[in-house]
């Protein structure tokens, strides 16, 4: 069935370096990928996005990239600072299912001051 | 602006008892509304989604049930409750936003410890 890996499932980062988190899907009729993070006890919120027809999208200091031909995206976090530590989910959509995501296992970030 | 609510935040319940979990929606109709269930450390399980009242459609076969009685209201049920159902319980709408994007919004979501 349709599947989302995520890796690493944890990433260790000092304050101000960046960080990267990499995603492959095996639905080739996904065409919407967002991201979520989610803090502590709290509800997933969506933090950046991207379509097919888009190679790349940058929101400060967030960017997402996506290879349609090698089905990869990644998100990319720049200047990291203690507030971004938090777990970091990938999605896609389940081919025709407008709104049916299916999410990576998350990777937790921690960023050390 | 649109804004979702779940209730209870947290539970306690024995093995065997019944649940019920609810999540209602505010500014938006006829949202497509979706429960999912995290356990600790991994990631999220879609149980069930539902595009309008009375319409549910489930993902995996469990002791859970949903019901939508209201275009804004989703309620996650069970009749009798079993240790493996512990987790994190979160419910989310879809809504098609600008340039057609699917964004998928969550709501503070339900600790249920069951013991």
């Amino acid at each position: 069935g349709e599947n989302v890996e995520q890796h690493p499932s944890t990433l260790s980062v000092q304050e101000g370096d960046s960080a990267v988190i990499k995603c492959t899907y095996s639905d080739s009729a996904s065409n919407y990928f967002p991201w979520y993070k989610q803090e502590l006890g709290k509800g997933p919120q969506l933090i950046i996005d991207i379509r097919s027809n888009v190679g790349e999208k940058k929101d400060q200091r967030i960017a997402v990239t996506l290879n349609k031909t090698a089905k990869h995206f990644s998100l990319h976090i720049t200047e990291t600072q203690p507030e971004d530590s938090a777990v970091y989910f990938c999605a896609a959509t389940r081919g025709g299912s407008q709104g049916n995501l299916i999410f990576g296992k998350g990777t937790k970030l921690s960023v050390k001051p | 602006s649109q804004t979702i609510h779940q209730w209870p935040a947290t539970l306690v319940q024995p093995v065997g008892s019944p649940l019920s979990l609810e999540c209602t929606v505010e500014g938006t109709s006829n949202p497509n509304l979706y429960w999912y269930r995290q356990a600790a450390g991994r990631g999220l399980q879609l149980l069930f989604y539902s595009v309008g009242i009375g319409q549910i459609s489930s993902e995996v076969p469990q002791n859970l049930s949903a019901s939508r009685p209201q275009d804004r209201q989703f309620i996650l049920s069970s009749k009798k409750l079993l240790l493996s159902d512990s987790g994190f319980y979160l419910c989310a709408w879809y809504h098609t936003g600008r340039e057609g994007r699917y964004e998928q919004y969550f709501g503070p979501g339900t600790r249920l410890t069951v013991t």
